[in-house]
C-alpha cells in the first residue's frame, strides 16, 4: 500500500512570501508526481505534475522532486491570498491504473 | 474547469437507503475514476473504469458499485447507506491507460443522517 505524508498545517506566510510545501512517499518505484489545489468546498483542481528529478517552474509555482530521499515539494512564489488553500500531494497507486493515492493535504494560508 | 460534470450537487439520505451519483467525463476521455473524501482527508479511490470495464478497486465494501456507458460517463451506486459514507465524492476522468493525470469534477457533497 503506497503512502503519501504531508504535514497538515496550517502552513501561514505573510503575503509576498514563498510557501514551502513538503510531501515524501513511500514506494521508490513511483514516477510521477502531482500537486492538486483544492478550495474549500470546492473539487481539486490540477496545478502541476512532475516525472523527473529536479526542479519545474510553472509561473509561481516550483514542484522540486528527489527520488533518492523519496521527497516532491511545492514552492509557491509571491503568495497571494487567492493561494489559501489545502494542497494534496498525489502518487500513482500502480502502474497501468490511472488511480491515485493521495496525502491528507497541507492547508495554507496566505495572509494579507 | 475540467469538463467534467457530475449530479447531483448535494445529496441527503437516511441511513440504509440507496444512492445513484453520475459523472460525464471530459470529452475524449474513456476512463473514470471514483474517490471518496471525508472532511479534512484526502480523496480514497474507490474504483476505475475504462472502456465499461472495472479497472481495478480501492478497500471499498461491494455494496459501492459502478457502471460506465458506452460514451464513458459513469454511474456510483452505493447500497445500505451508513453514517460514515457521509463524504465528498468526486469523478475524475483520463485520457489513456498509463496517463496518470486525473482531472476533477465539481463533486457531489452526500450527507446520510
Amino acid at each position: 500500500q503506497k503512502e503519501v505524508e504531508q504535514n497538515s498545517g496550517p502552513l501561514s506566510v505573510p503575503e509576498g512570501a514563498i510557501a514551502s510545501l513538503n510531501c515524501t512517499y513511500s514506494d521508490r518505484g513511483s514516477q510521477s508526481f502531482f500537486w492538486y489545489r483544492q478550495y474549500s468546498g470546492k473539487s481539486p483542481e490540477l496545478i502541476m505534475s512532475i516525472y523527473s528529478n529536479g526542479d519545474k517552474e510553472d509561473g509561481r509555482f516550483t514542484a522540486q522532486l528527489n527520488k533518492a530521499s523519496q521527497y516532491v515539494s511545492l514552492l509557491i512564489r509571491d503568495s497571494q491570498p487567492s493561494d489559501s488553500a489545502t494542497y494534496l500531494c498525489a502518487v500513482p497507486m500502480d502502474t497501468g491504473r490511472r488511480a491515485l493515492t493521495f496525502g491528507s493535504g497541507t492547508r495554507l494560508q496566505v495572509q494579507p | 474547469e475540467t469538463g467534467v460534470t457530475q449530479s447531483p450537487t448535494h445529496l441527503i439520505k437516511t441511513r440504509g437507503q440507496q444512492v445513484t451519483l453520475r459523472c460525464s467525463s471530459q470529452s475524449g476521455h474513456n476512463t473514470v475514476s471514483w474517490y471518496q473524501q471525508a472532511l479534512g482527508q484526502g480523496p480514497q479511490f474507490i474504483f476505475q473504469y475504462y472502456r465499461e470495464e472495472e479497472n481495478g478497486r480501492g478497500n471499498f465494501p461491494p455494496r459501492f458499485s459502478g457502471l460506465q456507458f458506452p460514451n464513458y460517463s459513469s454511474e456510483l451506486n452505493v447500497n445500505a447507506l451508513e453514517l460514515d459514507d457521509s463524504a465528498l465524492y468526486l469523478c475524475a476522468s483520463s485520457s489513456q491507460l498509463g496517463d496518470n493525470e486525473q482531472f476533477f469534477g465539481p463533486g457531489t457533497r452526500l450527507t446520510v443522517l
